[in-house]
């Protein structure tokens, strides 16, 4: 198995070009979320999916878009890219949750995205 | 205030060192809780889940007060290869699903 995996590991863009992140997992896991990680700040959750056709909001969701279509891939737009939004992405899958168990979540190795 | 709060170190320690990282949580109503490993530019890993009884795996000890929200690592006999940012992670449960709440993490330096 590959698990999760993540392209690009680098970006630049410039600021106000659009970009996906391209996420794929490949252990049948229903969860997959989005997390960006920032200096002297914990990951924080952007986007989650609890399965194919099925995504929510988290934390920090302003300024970018997910969808599921299928249960190995889920991908991140950045609409307009912005300076704010230079950070490393994560992508991690899991179990789906239910209830108040939880399942171990799987990262993938993360993107470094550079808005200039 | 942040959700989690931890020292952020850097701990520096020679090997053979014991070391703690201490982690505090402010929502009372989290039911899971974790240590999360991050090697330098890559992606946190689990390292071991923590219950209220206190839990250990080989070097690590990990140990949660609910009444104090607070959480504990104890490395034992450290090794280089422990040199590391270490994350404390809780559950918060909303639109049905828990989800992980991440500290910043503290930075550890195992030297010779």
């Amino acid at each position: 198995n590959a698990g999760v995996t993540q392209t690009p590991k680098f970006q630049v863009l410039k600021t106000g070009q659009s970009m996906t992140l391209q996420c794929a997992q490949d252990m049948n896991h229903e969860y997959m979320s989005w997390y960006r990680q920032d200096p002297g700040m914990g990951l924080r959750l952007i986007h989650y999916s609890v399965g194919a056709g099925i995504t929510d909001q988290g934390e920090v969701p302003n300024g970018y878009n997910v969808s599921r279509s299928t249960t190995e891939d889920f991908p991140l737009r950045l609409l307009s890219a912005a300076p704010s939004q230079t950070s490393v992405y994560f992508c991690a899958s899991s179990y789906r949750e239910r209830g108040s168990s939880y399942n171990e979540q799987f990262f993938g190795p993360g993107t470094r995205l550079t808005v200039l | 205030r942040k959700e989690v709060e931890q020292d952020p170190g850097p701990f520096n320690v020679p090997e053979g060192a014991t070391v703690a990282f201490n982690c505090t949580y402010s929502n009372s109503a989290s039911q899971s809780f974790f240590w999360y490993r991050q090697d330098c530019r890559k992606e946190p890993k689990l390292l071991m889940s923590v219950y209220s009884s206190g839990n250990e795996d080989g070097r690590f000890t990990a140990q949660l007060n609910r009444a104090s929200q607070y959480i504990s690592l104890l490395i034992r006999d450290s090794k280089l290869s422990d040199s590391a940012t270490y994350l404390c992670v809780v559950t918060r449960f909303s639109g049905g699903y828990n989800k992980l709440i991440f500290g910043a993490g503290t930075r550890l330096a195992v030297h010779p």
